[in-house]
């Protein structure tokens, strides 16, 4: 058991152009979250799958942002068209249940 | 909607001083409540979790925490602070088992201090 894991660690990228993150989970976990972290904020929720079906999206993921976990295994986080505000440390998590979610280290991302 | 309040962004203790990071909530069912600590250039932890039964929870590095319904607050303490104990902690909440899959709502978390 290795944890979960966050590819790439940090991401500078300019305003305008697409991003793509992936998360690895555990590998027994069939559920898994993506936040997204701000300077100075808790994470916030973006969204939810189980297994491959992502059952819950929250109002802070855009159109722009899009999410997927083929085959119920490791989990893709874009962003296109990138934006200042889009700027934040996006982490992952992965559980087998209500009660404990473990996280990735996350990726930072800098939209210049 | 969940929400979580932590009282105090900062918090200074001195080494062997009790460490007390205050936490208080709101939700409209039972909610199970977490405290997760962050350090530096690495991801969230699990320090302690309540769900049901004994009110006062006990998680790891020495850490414990008391749900208290009357007061909607689960107050993180430490008898004795440690030099490693410098991090950001923060509170999270999510509902029993309800239609929000297990969800996190964080506080926006305590940045703690430890002075020798």
């Amino acid at each position: 058991d290795t944890g979960v894991s966050q590819n790439p660690r940090h991401k500078i990228t300019k305003r305008g152009q697409n991003v793509t993150f992936r998360c690895d989970p555990i590998s027994e976990h069939n559920r898994l979250y993506w936040y997204r972290q701000t300077l100075g904020q808790g994470p916030e929720f973006l969204t939810y799958f189980q297994n491959e079906a992502q059952l819950e999206k929250s109002r802070l993921l855009s159109d722009r942002f899009s999410a997927e976990r083929p085959k119920g295994s490791f989990s893709t986080l874009e962003i296109q068209r990138t934006e200042q505000g889009d700027s934040a440390m996006y982490l992952c998590a992965s559980s087998l249940d209500y009660l404990e979610q473990y996280f990735g280290p996350g990726t930072r991302l800098t939209v210049t | 909607a969940q929400s979580v309040t932590q009282l105090g962004s900062h918090v200074s203790v001195s080494e062997g001083a009790l460490v007390l990071l205050r936490c208080n909530y709101s939700s409209s069912v039972p909610p199970y409540l977490f405290w997760y600590v962050q350090y530096p250039n690495q991801g969230l932890q699990l320090l302690l979790k309540y769900t049901t039964g004994a009110t006062l929870v006990k998680g790891i590095n020495g850490f414990e925490a008391e749900f208290k319904k009357s007061e909607t607050s689960f107050h993180l303490t430490k008898p004795s602070a440690h030099m490693s104990d410098a991090a950001e902690y923060f509170c999270a909440v999510s509902d029993a088992g309800g239609t929000s899959y297990g969800k996190l709502t964080f506080g926006q978390g305590t940045i703690l201090t430890v002075h020798p």
